[in-house]
């Protein structure tokens, strides 16, 4: 089974940029699944981010799409999500999870089957 | 638009809980369900619909096609008492609110 680590600051200033990695173990980076970022504001539900696959296509939530950069290293078995002008309203918890490609050469749901802890990430001065 | 209905569903242990998940257009069958406790990552339960993740115990399932879906936990183990997401990937991707199943 896979196993995913988020990294980073726990503290970020307003309208400065957040920066987390998640770090893959247990199987490999290049695959047929997708890399994904989802975040989730304390006491709320969860909002998908954006993904990534290895050969560095990005997918992003539109409502988020001027802010964020997704970036994969393989040789490292990471990828990294980088989101600017941060407010308090990006205060959360970012996850990174695998979204499963359980249908290789077919359309799918693409479940997200594996998950990191999660880092709480703080916007404030 | 995902919508969960009910937000919150109070239950006892051995009853029957029915969840649902309604999209503002068809996802076909691209919809997964997710159970997560708190303080944790969401735990996948079931792709494409109806199809139970690996290790997920028979009480769970899931119905549905289109814009209607449905998750039923046949006999509510107290382990099971957690926030249910729905989730598609059909157009973008988006989570529905959840439903929260407690104990009552």
């Amino acid at each position: 089974q896979v196993q995913l680590q988020e990294s980073g600051p726990g503290l970020v200033k307003p309208s400065g940029t957040l920066s987390l990695t998640c770090a893959v173990s247990g199987g490999s980076i290049i695959s047929s699944d997708w890399w994904s970022w989802v975040r989730q504001p304390p006491g709320r539900g969860l909002e998908w981010i954006g993904d990534i696959y290895h050969s560095g296509s990005t997918n992003y939530n539109p409502s988020l799409m001027s802010r964020v950069t997704i970036s994969i290293d393989k040789s490292k078995k990471q990828f990294s999500l980088k989101l600017s002008s941060v407010t308090a309203a990006d205060t959360a918890v970012y996850f990174c999870a695998r979204a499963q490609d359980v249908y290789p050469g077919r359309s799918n749901t693409f479940p997200f089957d594996s998950w990191g802890q999660g880092t709480l990430v703080t916007v404030s001065s | 638009v995902l919508t969960q209905s009910p937000p919150t569903l109070s239950l006892s242990p051995g009853e029957r809980a029915t969840l649902s998940c309604r999209a503002s257009e068809s996802v076909s069958s691209f919809l997964a369900w997710y159970q997560q406790k708190p303080g944790q990552a969401p735990r996948l339960l079931i792709y494409d619909a109806s199809n139970r993740a690996t290790g997920i115990p028979a009480r769970f399932s899931g119905s549905g096609s289109g814009t209607d879906f449905t998750l039923t936990i046949s006999s509510l183990e107290p382990e099971d008492f957690a926030v249910y997401y729905c989730q598609q990937r059909s157009n973008w991707l988006t989570f529905g609110g959840g439903t929260k199943v407690e104990i009552k």
